[in-house]
């Protein structure tokens, strides 16, 4: 079964650090683009970043620019985002998903989630 | 990079057809045929019901279709069923190396 497990939410005050990890497993995770995507509970969904399958190409939202890091260990089958400097406004359930793949090219869909992981940021 | 404009509620009854819009520019939804759509039912992680505007997974329903014009994106959701009863999200690239989801439709069977 073709899985993505994440981990790492948490309290944390504003300005600090928090690092989430995205387990995969069932298919060949090198092979994939892989996203985050942030939603605050009860609102909707926000693309974070995303990085290429051999870790070369990376892309960030605006508001996370320069305070959050995408990488990935594909012989770990696992992403990860270090969020530094995080805000109130960074509080949401963090999302981890594959891109699906296309006729050999990106689609920009994503078409195996995670269950989320909660990140919740005091002031 | 602003939010995809949707609806923010549709409804209709068991059996009908609902179509819900996604309204982009010609920077992301009219440039690109990257748009895809989800589905959400409350706890649960989204799923991906639509890509590249009107290709449908397998496995999901040929009760949902896509289709674009200009700006804007739709989704069709025919013969209606309590189960659809969801909120969805439209979501395309945006040519700067990003992508933009909608603002959600929250979809209510009467």
């Amino acid at each position: 079964e073709m899985q993505l497990v994440e981990s790492g939410g948490g309290l944390v005050q504003s300005g600090g650090s928090l690092g989430l990890s995205c387990a995969a497993s069932g298919f060949t995770f090198s092979t994939y683009w892989m996203h985050w995507v942030r939603q605050v509970p009860g609102k909707g969904l926000v693309w974070v970043s995303r990085m290429s399958g051999d870790g070369v190409y990376r892309t960030y939202a605006d508001s996370v620019k320069g305070r959050f890091t995408i990488s990935r260990d594909n012989a770990k089958n696992t992403l990860y985002l270090q969020m530094n400097s995080l805000r109130v406004e960074d509080m949401a359930i963090y999302y981890c998903a594959r891109e699906a793949l296309g006729a050999g090219r990106q689609t920009d869909a994503f078409d195996i989630w995670g269950q989320g992981t909660m990140v919740t940021v005091s002031s | 990079q602003s939010a995809l404009t949707q609806p923010a509620s549709v409804s209709g009854s068991p059996g009908q057809s609902i179509t819900i819009s996604c309204t982009g520019t010609s920077s992301d939804v009219g440039n690109y045929n990257l748009v895809s759509w989800y589905q959400q039912h409350p706890g649960n992680a989204p799923k991906l019901i639509i890509y590249e505007v009107t290709k449908r997974p397998s496995g999901v329903s040929d009760r949902f279709s896509g289709s674009k014009s200009g700006n804007s994106a739709s989704l069709t959701i025919s013969g209606l069923q309590a189960e659809d009863e969801a909120d969805y999200y439209c979501c395309s690239y945006t040519g700067r190396s990003s992508l933009v989801f909608g603002g959600g439709t929250k979809v209510t069977v009467l």
